[in-house]
């Protein structure tokens, strides 16, 4: 059974780098794409981006100037890293695992429990 | 960017009922539309892909449709498991953008 697990630090100072990792078990990240959205306190959800271990990462134009996704598959984690934050980062972060059904359907199949990461000063 | 808007915002509906939640795309995005369901504290759990495909182990009850540029979710004989918040998702375009939500509330 494929789970998900995103880590790191549920606090971030203003103007600095949000680092997270994605650790993925039951399956290789080599077989998927693999996603993350976040979800602001009370809020709807985001798309951030996802990454193909191979690939380049597709990023979210919004964000695009301050993310980094990137795949370790030797560890079979994904990461996330997001620079300059401010509060209005603050928000739940999901990693996800990416189908793609029929080359065309693009479909958040997994998804991890999520990590609250608050952003102050 | 794509402008996903569901209606209604939220719903109070009982045991059993028959619930209808619409997703309206601000442009064609022909059928690459998902919908999610996520439960208080949870993270959202899959239930649809391109605009009525079953995720597998998602029951029956729940079923998907296109009109145009409007989807729908409905959900038969609603069960205390199914109150929760729904949520809409085009990949059509980049970047992927989800609807606001509908919350169904017991009544």
């Amino acid at each position: 059974q494929v789970q998900l697990q995103e880590s790191g630090p549920g606090l971030v100072k203003t103007s600095e780098t949000l680092s997270l990792t994605c650790t993925v078990s039951g399956d290789s990240i080599s077989t998927f794409y693999w996603a993350w959205i976040r979800q602001p306190p009370g809020k709807g959800l985001e798309w951030i981006g996802y990454i193909y271990y191979s690939g380049r990462p597709n990023y979210n134009p919004s964000l695009k100037s301050r993310l980094t996704i990137s795949a370790d598959r030797s560890r079979d984690q994904i990461s996330l890293k997001m620079n300059t934050v401010t509060a209005t980062d603050t928000a739940v972060y999901y990693c996800a695992r990416l189908n793609r059904y029929n080359w065309v359907h693009w479909a958040l199949e997994i998804w991890g429990q999520g990590i609250l990461v608050t952003v102050s000063s | 960017d794509i402008q996903m808007t569901q209606s209604p915002s939220s719903l109070s509906a009982s045991v059993g009922d028959r619930v209808t939640i619409t997703c309206r795309a601000s442009q064609d995005i022909d059928n690459y539309l998902a919908w999610f369901q996520q439960k208080k504290g949870r993270a959202p759990r899959s239930l649809i892909f391109g605009a009525s495909s079953l995720h597998s182990g998602v029951p029956s009850k729940f079923s998907g449709s296109r009109s145009g540029t409007q989807f729908t979710l409905t959900i038969t004989s609603l069960q205390p498991e199914d109150f929760a918040t729904y949520y809409c998702q085009q990949y059509y375009n980049y970047p992927w953008t989800f609807g606001q939500g509908t919350k169904v509330e017991i009544k």
